[in-house]
């Protein structure tokens, strides 16, 4: 178990580039779930997946960002034209099929929008 | 608005001392608490959990107590040390109405004086 792996760590873009971030979650979660953490606040929670099935997302998910998870292992999240409101800590997190388990988190991708 | 909160932003503890962060939650149906430790540039780490048909559960230095009759959560952290200074979030699910989401209060950032 090496835990939750995301890369890259830091992502400094310009206003209007797209960027994607992926995550390796542990290998027997079969769920995943990717937060947004900005300064000072808490993560918020953006989007879920059981297996490669996206069931969840947060109204904060905008039609410029989508999230992938093919084969039910990795996950991307991309972001189209980038805007400076999108400078964020993006978390993965993933977490056993039982209901009451907690979510393991990675260290995050920090995204600045320039 | 989210269902968790923090009563303290800030804590300051002297080394050795026993510490007490506060959590009140708004939803009585939440069933699953977590605390996390987040330390700068990480994710969030996993501490304890406690489901609802508990009031107390003990880790390795830590305790968490639920009180639902308040709708409070507390973490207690024995002879606090320096590695103990972090922002700790609580987050609490409730499956029938948040789906498989964790909601996670602002933080509460604690600091311990040598």
């Amino acid at each position: 178990d090496t835990g939750v792996s995301q890369d890259p760590r830091h992502k400094i873009t310009k206003r209007g580039q797209n960027v994607t971030f992926r995550c390796d979650p542990i290998s027997e979660h079969n769920r995943l779930y990717w937060y947004r953490q900005t300064l000072g606040q808490g993560p918020e929670f953006l989007t879920y997946f059981q297996n490669e099935a996206q069931l969840e997302k947060s109204r904060l998910l905008s039609d410029r960002f989508s999230a992938e998870r093919p084969k039910g292992s990795f996950s991307t999240l991309e972001i189209q034209r980038t805007e400076q409101g999108d400078s964020a800590m993006y978390l993965c997190a993933s977490r056993s099929g039982t209901d009451y388990s907690p979510l393991h988190f990675g260290n995050g991708t920090r995204l600045t929008v320039t | 608005g989210e269902s968790v909160g923090l009563h303290l932003p800030t804590l300051s503890v002297q080394e050795g001392d026993n510490s007490i962060i506060n959590c009140a939650y708004s939803n009585s149906a939440s069933d699953y608490f977590i605390w996390y430790k987040q330390e700068s540039g990480k994710g969030p780490q996993f501490i304890i959990d406690i489901r609802s048909n508990m009031d107390k559960r003990q880790g390795q230095r830590v305790t968490v107590l639920l009180n639902k009759t308040v709708k409070h959560l507390s973490l207690q952290i024995a002879a606090t040390q320096p590695g103990d200074s972090a922002v700790y979030f609580c987050a609490d699910s409730d499956f029938d109405n948040y789906g498989q989401n964790f909601v996670f209060g602002p933080g509460t950032r604690l600091s311990v004086l040598p």
